[in-house]
């Protein structure tokens, strides 16, 4: 099983419409969450990080469920911008005491006007 | 504000040549990574740096060199490249390591012919 895993998409969705994706992960003892954006041929830029509380920043929502070891990401009132892939990041300390960050494969997001 | 840099954007070299990527950043953040971008992979860690002449092997360190004389450059250097070794590789830096919002560099496309 891969240490994080995502549905690759892509997703196509009209603009305006709501779109939800999630991202599972296989540590349990994972410590930070995250979702980065990197559009086409461009660096991945941070979107948000991810709290036990769940988390929102305008249209963009964050929730992350422990029991079941996943984070998702909701996107409300999608724009045309909002095309890009989503990858989900996960932060763990190992059994051998050091940090680990693992990227997921990114879920492709297209917004269709 | 140059935030980071890389060079060069794009390089063809050819197998069994020595190659050397820069990264430079202007934020003095501590932290510094490396990662290649494959398809059907995640960004993987290569490198990183805590701090100057602080290095440590990430995920896929083999045929990978690093040095960090100055907090501000951290250079990667394959030392004989090998096809595996085409990839899109990305510098980041962070403030305090892997559980913190990392800034990526724009990239640095490689082939290895």
């Amino acid at each position: 099983r891969k240490e994080v895993e995502q549905d690759p998409g892509p997703f196509n969705v009209p603009e305006g419409a709501t779109v939800a994706f999630n991202c599972t992960y296989s540590n349990s003892a994972s410590q930070s969450f995250f979702w980065y954006r990197q559009d086409c041929r461009k660096e991945p830029k941070l979107l948000m990080s991810v709290y036990s509380s769940g988390n929102e920043d305008g249209r963009f929502t964050a929730q992350l469920n422990r029991a079941s070891q996943y984070i998702s990401l909701l996107i409300r009132d999608s724009k045309l911008s909002d095309s890009a892939t989503y990858l989900c990041v996960v932060n763990y300390l190992s059994n051998f005491g050091n940090e680990k960050l693992t990227f997921g494969t990114g879920t492709r997001l297209t917004i269709i006007p | 504000d140059a935030g980071i840099t890389q060079s060069p954007r794009y390089k063809i070299t050819e197998t069994g040549r020595q190659v050397t990527l820069m990264c430079h950043q202007t934020w003095s953040h501590s932290y510094m990574f490396w990662y290649r971008q494959d398809l059907g992979h995640g960004l993987r860690l290569i490198y990183y740096s805590a701090a100057a002449d602080i290095t440590d092997k990430g995920e896929v360190p083999d045929g990978y060199v690093v040095s960090r004389s100055k907090t501000e450059n951290f250079p990667l250097t394959l030392e004989s490249a090998t096809r595996s070794q085409t990839s899109v590789y990305f510098c980041a830096s962070s403030q305090t390591g892997l559980g913190d919002e990392q800034y990526f560099g724009p990239g640095t496309r490689l082939t290895v012919t």
